[in-house]
């Protein structure tokens, strides 16, 4: 079981510039988080999909950001146009549908410029 | 509301003797889970132990244990004998719900841990 899998690790990009992070959870877990981690708001959920299918997309600061589950075993976070106060690490996790178990990857870090 | 409260931004423990970190919660659902999670200066988030709130006995994991006490909503966890790779931020999460939606995890603000030679 090679856990959760976030590309890239580190991304370094320009103001106005698109960033897509990418997320290949566990196979068999059926529920995907996106969380976003900063030193002012600690960690917070953006987006969770359940069944591939987006549950709560509140935590979503605008609409520049978006994100996708085409399928159970693959799910994209885009932000369009990316902004400095975008910077930030980017996890991701996944889980069954049972209440434990939630898995993170080792998170992607942004950096905004 | 705050669901999740960690009142201890920082915390000092000398090495090999125990240390509690508190976490208070605050939900009306009757079901729910909770976590607790350490992210070392590397970055990862690594699951440490688990509480089910219809558990009748506190979680442990090895050196680990939870004091769970439900009336009062806390979810204390407890490392024994502390070592010097302890050090790090410690988070408390919950999960709501039984239901079929997955249910997201609720984090509070955490602990860091600073274990002393």
């Amino acid at each position: 079981d090679a856990g959760v899998i976030q590309s890239p690790r580190h991304e370094v990009t320009e103001m106005g510039q698109e960033v897509t992070l990418r997320c290949k959870p566990i196979s068999g877990h059926n529920s995907l988080f996106w969380y976003r981690q900063t030193m002012m708001r600690g960690l917070e959920l953006l987006i969770y999909f359940n069944n591939n299918v987006p549950i709560d997309d509140s935590g979503m600061p605008e609409d520049r950001f978006s994100a996708k589950m085409p399928n159970a075993s693959f799910s994209t976070l885009k932000i369009q146009p990316s902004e400095p106060r975008d910077s930030a690490v980017y996890f991701c996790a996944s889980s069954p549908q049972e209440l434990e178990g939630y898995t993170f990857g080792s998170g992607t870090r942004l950096t905004v410029v | 509301a705050q669901k999740i409260t960690q009142t201890q931004p920082g915390m000092f423990v000398q090495e090999k003797e125990a240390v509690t970190l508190d976490c208070t919660y605050d939900t009306s659902d009757p079901s729910y889970g909770l976590f607790w999670y350490k992210q070392p200066s590397s970055g990862e988030m690594i699951f440490l132990i688990y509480q089910g709130s219809y558990d009748q006995q506190n979680a442990t994991e090895g050196r680990y244990s939870l004091n769970f006490q439900k009336a009062r909503k806390s979810a204390n966890l407890v490392i024994s004998a502390s070592q010097l790779g302890d050090s790090a931020m410690y988070f408390c999460a919950m999960r709501e719900g039984r239901d079929n939606q997955g249910g997201k995890l609720i984090f509070g603000q955490g602990t860091e841990l600073s274990v002393k030679p």
